[in-house]
């Protein structure tokens, strides 16, 4: 079985541009989140998908970034547009427990803005 | 003052030797405790988790939880080479709709030397 798929892995993009992450969750997977890592700090929680419907988006940084899930298959995370302050590790999880408990990650998409 | 507080390390033993990775937290409405290990470059992977107080042992790995105290530890007995790598800690608790929402740590970086 597939495990959680994140493109691209690396993306070096300018201030200013937009730039689309995607995330491919485990199949049946209704559950999908994304977090961040900025360099020298700690995972932290950005969004929270129930098949098509965001759950919780309580840790989006502001109105820059913009989530989707058409079809409660495939997440894609844009950010437009970006800002320096936005590079580090992208991570998408998937999860059948509503906990969150036993979510499984992807490699992350490391995201560089110059 | 942050709501999980993690070592960051790093933290060398020799092969061989038992290790002790430890979190402490400050939100009491934390229910979920698990450890995630991630290797260089990969996304975390979880190990084991717990739900309130307790232990939990799985193989080599035991995972204990003490609430009075806001603290939980990992436990590796016998260490390996293999075993070289930044453990997570993460804590979740019931966000509205019944929903958790997970907080990590910054994560302690382990290194076995053979």
């Amino acid at each position: 079985e597939a495990g959680v798929t994140q493109f691209p892995s690396h993306s070096v993009i300018e201030k200013g541009q937009t730039v689309t992450l995607r995330c491919d969750p485990i199949s049946g997977h209704d559950n999908l989140y994304w977090y961040r890592r900025v360099m020298g700090k700690e995972i932290k929680f950005l969004l929270h998908f129930v098949k098509e419907s965001k759950q919780d988006e309580s840790g989006m940084p502001n109105n820059r970034f913009l989530a989707e899930r058409t079809g409660g298959t495939y997440s894609t995370l844009k950010v437009q547009p970006a800002e320096l302050e936005d590079s580090g590790v992208y991570f998408c999880a998937s999860s059948l427990a509503r906990e969150g408990t036993e979510a499984f990650f992807g490699q992350g998409t490391r995201l560089t803005v110059v | 003052q942050k709501e999980v507080e993690q070592d960051p390390g790093p933290l060398s033993v020799p092969e061989g030797a038992i290790v002790s990775l430890n979190c402490t937290y400050s939100n009491s409405a934390f229910q979920y405790f698990m450890w995630y290990r991630q290797y260089s470059r990969k996304g975390p992977e979880l190990l084991m988790y717990t739900y309130s107080s307790g232990n939990k042992e799985d193989g080599r790995f035991t995972a204990q939880v003490d609430k009075s105290s806001k603290y939980i530890s990992l436990f590796i007995r016998d260490s390996q080479p293999s075993d070289s790598a930044t453990y997570l800690c993460a804590m979740s608790a019931a966000s509205d709709g019944g929903y958790q929402k997970v907080t990590f740590g910054t994560g302690t970086k382990l290194q076995v030397i053979p």
